[in-house]
């Protein structure tokens, strides 16, 4: 059974701090990860994804995150944050067709 | 490209009462998605069509859920006999299509259905 585990609920940090955002799985296969986000009111928007090649992605609005296979960990980074990245942001694990969802994790921005 | 448009944005029925939510996916995509989102189970899995035709419909409530995709523009997602558990937030999604290239998934705003 894949599982996607985000650890924390909620993360503060101020305006300008950087900050990351942890995601582990559990899969045995091949498998893509995925970050979304989510600001309040509205959908999901895709932010990045990983399958194969270089471990470190980069994402929309100076978001990156990196694979690490040895810690089944797909954590999600910015090096300075905007009050505007204040929102839910989701890890997911694609098998097959289907996602396997995290419980989300809420970026709380300080000003 | 107006992405994924579901209507309504908010939806109030009484207990019993019959729910209908619309989905629009992007012209194109093969693949469409619904969830529900609650703030106790998060996102969960309900459905998936690819080309019209339903493949998965494991996360749907079998007795009063039902989706349908009659033509390539619009799905639809009717709950029956509404309960107030059936209050969530029903996001719908598509993608050109999903597989083994792991397409992204464009979501609707989402429709919060409050059942009283």
């Amino acid at each position: 059974t894949q599982t996607v585990s985000q650890s924390d609920a909620h993360v503060t940090v101020f305006e300008g701090d950087s900050v990351e955002l942890r995601c582990n799985y559990s899969y045995g296969g091949s498998i893509y990860l995925s970050w979304y986000i989510q600001h309040h009111g509205r959908g999901l928007q895709f932010l990045l994804k990983y399958y194969s090649g270089n471990p470190v992605v980069q994402g929309v609005n100076g978001f990156e995150a990196e694979f690490s296979k040895s810690d089944s960990s797909f954590h999600l980074r910015k090096a300075s944050v905007h009050w505007s990245d204040s929102a839910v942001y989701f890890c997911a694990v694609i098998s097959n067709y289907q996602l396997i969802w995290g419980s989300g994790t809420k970026l709380i921005i300080k000003p | 490209n107006a992405g994924v448009i579901q209507t309504p944005r908010h939806k109030v029925t009484g207990k019993g009462q019959e729910a209908t939510l619309w989905c629009e996916p992007i012209s194109g995509h093969s693949a469409v998605f619904w969830y529900r989102q609650t703030i106790v189970q998060g996102l969960e899995f309900l459905t998936y069509f690819r080309n019209q035709a339903p493949i998965d419909d494991s996360g749907m409530p079998k007795e009063r859920f039902s989706a349908q995709m009659p033509n390539q523009s619009h799905s639809t997602l009717k709950i029956q006999s509404t309960q107030p558990q059936d209050s969530a937030v029903y996001l719908c999604a598509s993608s050109f299509r999903l597989g083994t290239s792991a397409e992204t998934l464009y979501f609707g705003s989402g429709t919060r259905l409050t059942v009283l």
